[in-house]
C-alpha cells in the first residue's frame, strides 16, 4: 500500500479537464509545500510535470497544472489531449523515516 | 547534457548481492543529492534511498533497511547501490535520480537497471 493515495483511474474526453487527487497526512503534503507529479507513459521514463505544488518547468504545457488543498494535491490537466494518456504519480517530502512518498499512480485514459 | 546511465542490473537468486552502478555527466554530480527509485513490473514507483552531496547522510525505505547500502565517488561521477540478501520482492527496474539542487523534487532520472530476483 502506497503511502499517498491516488485514484487508480480517471477518463475525459479531449478538450475536457480532470483532476487527479494525491491524498497524504499532515507529515508529507500538508506539512510541505513539496509535492511534484509525474508523467509516465508506457516502458518510459518518468518526466516532471509540476513541482513544489503548483511550479511548471519549462518546457511543460501550460493545460498541467497544480495545487494543494489541506493534506491533499491535486494536478489538473486542461484541454485534454490524446498524447496526455499516461501513467502519473505524485511524490511528496516526508518527515518519517521514509523521507519520500510515492502514490500508486493514475492512469489516464483519452476516451 | 545531464545524463544519467545505469549498469549491473541481472538475474539472480534469492538471497544473493548485486551492486548497480549509476555513471553521471553533464553536471556537477557533487552538488546533487542523489537517489534510487525502483519500480516492479506493472507495479508503481516506489523511493528506495538518497544519499547527500558530501556522502555523509543516507536514508533508506524500511523495506530495504540494513540490506541495501548506497554511496556515491564524487571522483568517478558514479553512485553505487549495493544490494544484499536480495528477495523477489526486490525484483524491479531500479532508476537513478537526481535532485535539484535546493529543490525536493527529481528534475533528471536515468533509463533503469532490470534486477531480477528469482529461484
Amino acid at each position: 500500500q502506497s503511502a499517498l493515495t491516488q485514484p487508480a483511474s480517471v477518463s475525459g474526453s479531449p478538450g475536457q479537464s480532470i483532476t487527479i487527487s494525491c491524498t497524504g497526512t499532515s507529515s508529507d503534503i500538508g506539512g510541505y509545500n513539496y509535492v511534484s507529479w509525474y508523467q509516465q507513459h508506457p516502458d518510459k521514463v518518468p518526466k516532471l510535470m509540476i513541482y513544489d505544488v503548483s511550479n511548471r518547468p519549462s518546457g511543460v504545457s501550460n493545460r498541467f497544472s497544480g495545487s494543494k488543498s489541506g493534506n491533499t494535491a491535486s494536478l489538473t490537466i486542461s484541454g485534454l489531449q490524446a498524447e496526455d494518456e499516461a501513467d502519473y504519480y505524485c511524490t511528496s517530502y516526508s518527515s518519517s523515516t521514509t523521507v519520500r512518498v510515492f502514490g500508486g499512480g493514475t492512469k489516464l485514459t483519452v476516451l | 547534457e545531464v545524463q544519467l546511465v545505469e549498469s549491473g542490473g541481472g538475474l539472480l537468486q534469492p538471497g544473493g548481492s548485486l551492486r548497480l552502478s549509476c555513471a553521471a555527466s553533464g553536471f556537477t554530480f557533487s552538488s546533487n543529492w542523489m537517489h534510487w527509485v525502483r519500480q516492479a513490473p506493472g507495479k508503481g514507483l516506489v523511493w528506495v534511498s538518497r544519499i547527500n552531496p558530501d556522502g555523509s547522510v543516507t536514508t533508506y525505505a524500511d523495506s530495504v533497511q540494513g540490506r541495501f547500502t548506497i554511496s556515491r565517488d564524487n571522483a568517478k561521477n558514479t553512485l553505487y547501490l549495493q544490494m544484499n540478501s536480495l528477495r523477489a520482492e526486490d525484483t524491479a527496474l531500479y532508476y537513478c535520480v537526481r535532485t535539484k539542487v535546493g529543490g525536493y523534487y527529481f528534475d533528471y532520472w536515468g533509463q533503469g537497471s532490470l534486477v531480477t530476483v528469482s529461484s
